[in-house]
């Protein structure tokens, strides 16, 4: 179970977009569409702010949105606000093999 | 409202054990699968174990293999992790986390509600 590959910072300023990447393999990221990313503000618990790759749960503002490309997904973020400026990690099924879950490192956001 | 609320966290000495628990409400527990996940001081989430629904099948990080046991109970809607044998680097926050669908192997899923967190500091 290798932890996925993110960016360890972006910025970006207000009202900019900023996409973040996260970086897998051919058994992971890259086998299934079962990609998710959480958004974590110091002090609090993750909040998922995209699930199965480009899907919102219900109440996440449409600026985020999903993508992925071989064994790289990635998440926009669009029109930047500065309650934006959090950490956030991405998620995959680890695949048939492990039938476990892997985390990214984390990418931190910083809305200037 | 759906909530995880975790408990037993605290000052423990290296080698030494402690078992968490999850209670969970607001949704029908035994449905659902349900993960531990960990983060360290200053560093990123790291999943730690799943548990199937009817706590038949476990799966686990491999730092924790070995150490740390995910378990159930239904009938109090509760959640579990002994960790024995523990190490300076099993020092974090443990949280609990509900994946977002019942149909597929909890691991799948998203995890669409978490706990607040319980602490754990391994020193002596």
């Amino acid at each position: 179970q290798s932890a996925l590959t993110q960016p360890a910072s972006v910025s970006g300023s207000p009202g900019q977009s900023i996409t973040i990447s996260c970086t897998g393999g051919s058994s992971d990221v890259g086998s299934y569409n079962l990609v998710s990313w959480y958004q974590q503000h110091p002090g609090e618990a993750p909040k998922l702010i995209i699930y199965e790759v480009t899907k919102r749960p219900s109440g996440v503002s449409n600026r985020f949105s999903g993508s992925k490309s071989g064994d790289t997904a990635s998440l926009t973020i669009s029109g930047l606000q500065a309650e934006d400026d959090a950490d956030y990690y991405c998620c995959s099924y680890a695949g048939s093999g492990s039938l476990g879950v892997v985390f990214g490192g984390g990418t931190k956001l910083t809305v200037l | 409202q759906v909530q995880l609320v975790e408990s037993g966290g605290g000052v423990v000495q290296p080698g030494r054990s402690l078992r968490l628990s999850c209670a969970a409400s607001g949704f029908t527990f035994s449905t659902y699968g349900m993960h531990w996940v960990r983060q360290a001081p200053g560093k990123g989430l790291e999943w730690v174990a799943v548990i199937w629904n009817d706590g038949n099948r476990k799966y686990y990080g491999d730092s924790v293999k070995g150490r740390l046991t995910i378990s159930r109970d239904n009938s109090k809607n509760t959640l579990y992790l002994q960790m024995n044998s523990l190490r300076a680097e099993d020092t974090a926050v443990y949280y609990c986390a509900k994946p977002m669908g019942v149909e597929w192997f909890p691991t799948q899923y998203g995890m669409d509600v978490w706990g607040r967190g319980t602490t754990v500091t391994v020193s002596s």
